[in-house]
């Protein structure tokens, strides 16, 4: 069945640095990858999604380009700030009309002043 | 912002007993989800529903679960005779569309613990 491999964490970083999380899926079809947030005591929230293959997903300075020849979907930001500290998510939902989005295990992010 | 709201924030309960979760979707969303997270664990699709009825489930979701949308408002995930192993965290989304590229709007949870 379809899955999602991402880097176990926690990721601690220094403000400023440079983030990449690894993410990699298996999925028979034409998938859709999305990455999620989640805050401390919050629900998970979307940060970016890209639906076909060479799509780039974007906000709050976050970016992931849906790379289909190393089935990747790697999240990176330039320069982390505290705020920056969560968990963050990344899913899938197979083609074909099927919904259930399917999760990597969630990477803990740590950023330090 | 509207948003989708979970009660209650912590439920106990003893092993065999039912327990119902309750979620308030956003208001003009058509399609609800439930999913859990095992402590430690990935975070697991259970259900779809859609029209009054599920549209998909998982394997998971076996004849302890059961969903329903008893009004205009609340959408409700229900488990019969709790087991240790439901401890779990449970997530109810909703979503505007369904489809590949539909964005899922999550409330923060129901963290279930069964004793």
């Amino acid at each position: 069945g379809d899955s999602v491999t991402q880097m176990e964490g926690p990721v601690t970083l220094s403000e400023e640095a440079f983030l990449t999380i690894n993410c990699t899926y298996t999925a028979t079809g034409y998938p859709s990858l999305f990455w999620y947030v989640q805050y401390p005591g919050e629900g998970l929230q979307l940060l970016l999604k890209a639906t076909k293959a060479d799509d780039k997903g974007s906000n709050k300075g976050f970016e992931a380009t849906y790379r289909k020849e190393t089935t990747s979907f790697h999240l990176e930001k330039g320069s982390v700030q505290v705020s920056d500290s969560a968990v963050y998510f990344c899913a899938l939902t197979a083609g074909g009309g099927a919904d259930g989005l399917t999760f990597g295990k969630g990477t803990h992010l740590i950023i330090q002043p | 912002e509207p948003e989708v709201t979970q009660t209650p924030s912590h439920q106990v309960t003893q092993m065999g007993q039912e327990v119902i979760l309750r979620c308030v979707p956003i208001s003009n969303h058509l399609y609800f989800y439930w999913y859990r997270q095992i402590l430690g664990q990935k975070v697991e699709f259970l259900v779809s529903f859609y029209n009054n009825e599920i549209s998909e489930k998982s394997e998971i979701f076996d004849d302890q679960f059961s969903v329903e949308r008893p009004d205009g408002s609340n959408f409700t995930l229900k488990i019969r005779s709790t087991k240790l192993e439901d401890s779990a965290m449970y997530f109810c989304a909703s979503s505007y569309s369904s489809g590949g590229a539909n964005e899922q709007f999550f409330g923060p949870g129901t963290r279930l613990t069964v004793l």
